[in-house]
């Protein structure tokens, strides 16, 4: 089983602040990294999919970056607002044995204070 | 838009029952997923299957069976609840290593 380790755990941020956390993986076999976003009562959706060392995605007032050789991943939300009150999770992809199955980390639970 | 749908949004079932959760998939995707969520614990992936009549043993597979005959739909079976599987469940779909799509999960009860 692969070690996928999402911090903080959880994060009470007020309405208006910038905020990061982290996804950190093993870095060998690395094929991608997908970050979604949980939102209470709904279905886990996509937010980015990286694969490149270097990478840098955005979506709105997320982004994320990707370092493949020291093995971790940034998701920032710049002014955080309520409706980004979430579940973060980032999974990771390894070639492993011809297998490419995707290992969660146990995400990041983000609420934002109006 | 992807859809995948699970029969049930919450089920009630007893010690010892056998019970069926049900996943449909309408993207034609080759890969299907059953994990269940727990506290503190993220998701955990029980199986997964590649192919109809292909299956994969996850982390946590002890307890639970699966079943694909068809392309699209994919079922865990509980041979026998026990009130440690009470948990919410999560099917997904992906096209091979791209993203997954979720269903809405279904809450099992073991009582």
């Amino acid at each position: 089983i692969l070690n996928v380790e999402q911090s903080p755990q959880s994060l009470h941020v007020q309405e208006g602040d910038s905020t990061n956390f982290t996804c950190s993986f093993p870095s060998s076999n690395f094929y991608a990294l997908h970050w979604y976003r949980w939102e209470t009562a709904k279905s886990p959706e996509a937010l980015f999919v990286m694969t490149l060392n270097g990478d840098e995605k955005k979506k709105g007032r997320i982004s994320a970056t990707l370092n493949t050789k020291e093995g971790y991943s940034y998701l920032y939300i710049k002014g955080s607002q309520p409706e980004d009150s979430a579940t973060y999770l980032c999974a990771c992809r390894h070639a492993s044995g011809g297998s490419y199955i995707p290992t969660f980390g146990r995400g990041t639970s983000l609420i934002v204070h109006p | 838009d992807v859809k995948v749908t699970q029969s049930s949004r919450y089920l009630v079932k007893r010690t010892g029952e056998k019970v069926f959760l049900e996943c449909v998939q309408d993207m034609d995707h080759e890969n299907m997923f059953w994990y269940r969520q727990d506290p503190g614990l993220g998701l955990r992936l029980i199986y997964f299957s590649y192919d109809v009549k292909m299956k994969e043993k996850g982390d946590i597979p002890e307890g639970y069976s699966v079943s694909r005959e068809k392309k699209e739909r994919f079922s865990l079976i509980l041979e026998s609840a026990s009130t440690n599987q009470t948990s919410m469940y999560l099917c997904a779909s992906s096209p091979f290593v791209n993203i997954q799509y979720f269903g809405a999960g279904t809450r099992l009860s073991v009582l």
